[in-house]
């Protein structure tokens, strides 16, 4: 099946540092990748979509200064949280689309703490 | 505004016992349904999908329904075992780049 990785697992970073998060599809080209946040107990927000080679499109109080994606290629979405405070800790999620269906698969996440 | 829901928050069954996880949906224009499972510090893995012109569709221990008149879409794992023990979610497929809505998700325990 299709696999998609996202790289670091965790990662503990003080307050005001950038953290990058890296999504991959494995074995198959996304033109589409798409960034979740999970707080503890909570469902999936949708965050922005990533398209290849185009901006991102943000959701509704999500900062793009804030939160930067770049997906520079059909297999790689990366997502800065800048100037990271507290309050965003979270379990990021990301998921790509196959190409030509609509089914989407999710990374495994990256539990960010920010001290 | 439009959002995908789910009627019961916790599920608790003993092994072997058919589970029924149900899910309440409001966007009647939307066509593409999926049930994904999630277990503890893990992303969601993909379980079965359904499209609107579909009633029924079967996977290995899992069936999905829906039923459009209602909005209302159900998963029901046969023979519950402790592995399917964790938090399922539907989503429903919205917006022109396919992203999806989350309903709030249910955990299922499974009693040995």
């Amino acid at each position: 099946g299709a696999v998609v990785s996202q790289h670091p697992s965790w990662v503990i970073c003080k307050s005001g540092t950038s953290v990058k998060i890296e999504c991959r599809s494995l074995d198959f080209q996304a033109t589409t990748m798409f960034w979740y946040r999970q707080f503890p107990k909570q469902s999936l927000m949708l965050m922005a979509t990533s398209n290849e080679g185009s901006k991102a499109t943000y959701e509704q109080g999500v900062e793009k200064d804030k939160f930067l994606i770049n997906h520079a290629s059909l297999t790689l979405s990366t997502l800065t949280v800048t100037s990271a405070h507290p309050e965003d800790s979270s379990f990021y999620i990301c998921s790509a689309a196959d190409r030509g269906t609509d089914t989407q698969y999710f990374g495994p996440g990256t539990r960010l703490t920010v001290l | 505004g439009e959002s995908v829901g789910l009627h019961l928050p916790t599920l608790s069954v003993q092994e072997g016992d058919n589970s029924i996880i149900n899910c309440a949906y409001s966007n009647s224009a939307s066509d593409y349904f999926i049930w994904y499972k999630q277990e503890s510090g893990k992303g969601p893995q993909f379980i079965i999908d359904i499209r609107s012109n579909m009633d029924k569709r079967q996977g290995q221990r899992v069936t999905v329904l829906l039923n459009k008149t209602v909005k209302h879409l159900s998963l029901q794992i046969a023979a519950t075992q402790p592995g399917d023990s964790a938090v399922y979610f539907c989503a429903e497929k919205s917006g022109s780049q396919g992203n999806l809505i989350f309903g709030k998700g249910t955990k299922l325990s499974v009693k040995p």
